[in-house]
């Protein structure tokens, strides 16, 4: 099966601009998360949906950052307007069970913004 | 809350040698714990992961883990390194109480000299 994927891989903006990054989970998997990891300091966890609905948005550092899970299936994650303290690596993960050992991750987007 | 401290940044080792990755945790109850991967390029790969019973843990790639609670750790070791371990390795914490949330410790940097 194809596993989670993520676009871009690379993305190189500068402040005040706006980015979008993708996630597709696995199919069927009902669960899909995003992490982050900036400048090399821990992965922490942003967001969780089940399906389209947000189950878990704690992790969202403010409101320049908005996910969607429209239908259930990919997700976006918009930055809007990307600071230089947003640059890292994002990352997507999904589960189909509820549980912490069902995640599979995505390869990451590196976003550097300038 | 949870936390995870991997006390190591970068490690050496030479090829053929052994290696031991230190994780601690902090959580009153008994965590899930887990050894991710990423190579370069690479998503997070799942190593090994426990959650109950025996306390020492096989893996993937010839690594094992073994978890003390009485000293909340749960370091990861391997008897032989080969080059292509060379990686960054995380130690991550997820709590029944937490949903299935992740919080990741800093990582540690592995490299393998020939």
């Amino acid at each position: 099966e194809a596993g989670v994927t993520q676009f871009p891989s690379h993305s190189v903006i500068e402040k005040g601009q706006t980015v979008t990054l993708r996630c597709d989970p696995i199919s069927g998997h009902d669960n899909l998360y995003w992490y982050r990891r900036v400048m090399g300091k821990e992965i922490k966890f942003l967001l969780h949906f089940v399906k389209e609905s947000k189950q878990d948005e704690s992790g969202m550092p403010n409101n320049r950052f908005l996910a969607e899970r429209t239908g259930g299936t990919y997700s976006t994650l918009k930055v809007q307007p990307a600071e230089l303290e947003d640059s890292g690596v994002y990352f997507c993960a999904s589960s189909q069970v509820y549980r912490a050992d069902g995640y599979t991750f995505g390869s990451g987007t590196r976003l550097t913004v300038v | 809350a949870q936390s995870v401290t991997q006390p190591d940044i970068h490690i050496t080792v030479s090829e053929g040698a052994s290696l031991e990755l230190r994780c601690n945790y902090s959580y009153g109850a008994t965590p899930y714990l887990f050894w991710y991967v990423q190579s370069p390029g690479q998503g997070l790969q799942l190593l090994l992961k426990y959650f109950s019973g025996d306390t020492l843990v096989q893996g993937i790639k010839g690594f094992e883990a073994e978890f003390k609670r009485s000293q909340s750790s749960f370091n990861l070791r391997k008897p032989s390194v080969h080059w292509s371990d060379a990686a960054e390795y995380f130690c991550a914490v997820g709590a029944e109480n937490a949903g299935n949330m992740l919080t990741f410790g800093g990582g540690t940097r592995l490299m393998v000299k020939p």
